[in-house]
């Protein structure tokens, strides 16, 4: 069986400050990880992904994850945070066998000016 | 651009309503998926289909059923709506399991339904 968690629910950080989103998970299997974006009021759009490889994987806006196996943890990190990246924050896992994917509760991150 | 489109992105019913809601792909995915977003809930998976008139209960499809008779649309069916259905529902596809999922999921924008 799969599980994610995401540690914290809230996060308020000044902008410009930087800023980390934990995520762990569990897992028997081999997984894919995620993480995904949520602007107010819309759907989900996919953040950044590790699938294999380089375990440190980057995002066109700055943001970047850290997959750490011994320690089961994809946390999201950002050196210096924009107001424009309020948003709630969810991690996922896909095992590499089978359909369906496994969810984070979600981390709402306020950037305040 | 590949799409998941939600039909519907404000929807208001009454109690006792039968309501649907429609999703469509145009990605030739295998697999649909519809949640239910609650906040501090997360994501709640409602149904999946991973195949044509394929479909298999998630956490919590009481209330719900769904229907899939064509690959690329995938409806949500609240028999009778009740007030704890008000919720945001997304729709999500992805290819089939193993390295092709590793795609991700595409979300719909969702569908925020509120049930007076």
């Amino acid at each position: 069986a799969q599980s994610v968690t995401q540690l914290d629910s809230q996060v308020p950080v000044f902008e410009e400050a930087p800023v980390e989103l934990r995520c762990n998970y569990s897992s028997s299997v081999s997984v894919y990880l995620f993480w995904y974006v949520q602007y107010p009021n819309q759907g989900l759009q996919l953040l950044l992904k590790y699938l294999s490889g380089s375990t440190l994987v980057e995002s066109i806006n700055g943001f970047e994850a850290e997959f750490n196996k011994s320690q089961t943890s994809f946390h999201l990190r950002k050196p210096s945070v924009h107001i424009s990246d309020t948003a709630e924050y969810f991690c996922a896992v896909a095992p590499n066998t089978g359909n369906q994917f496994y969810f984070g509760t979600g981390t709402s991150l306020t950037v305040i000016p | 651009d590949v799409k998941v489109t939600q039909s519907s992105r404000y929807l208001v019913k009454r109690t006792g309503e039968k309501v649907f809601l429609e999703c469509v792909q145009d990605m030739d995915h295998e697999n649909m998926f519809w949640y239910r977003q609650d906040p501090g809930l997360g994501l709640r998976l409602i149904y999946f289909s991973y195949d044509v008139k394929m479909k298999e209960k998630g956490d919590i499809p009481e209330g719900y059923s769904v229907s899939r008779e064509k690959k690329e649309r995938f409806s949500l069916i609240l028999e009778s709506a009740s007030t704890n259905q008000t919720s945001m529902y997304l729709c999500a596809s992805s290819s089939l399991g193993g390295r092709a999922s590793s795609g991700g999921y595409t979300f719909g924008s969702g569908t925020r339904l509120t049930v007076v």
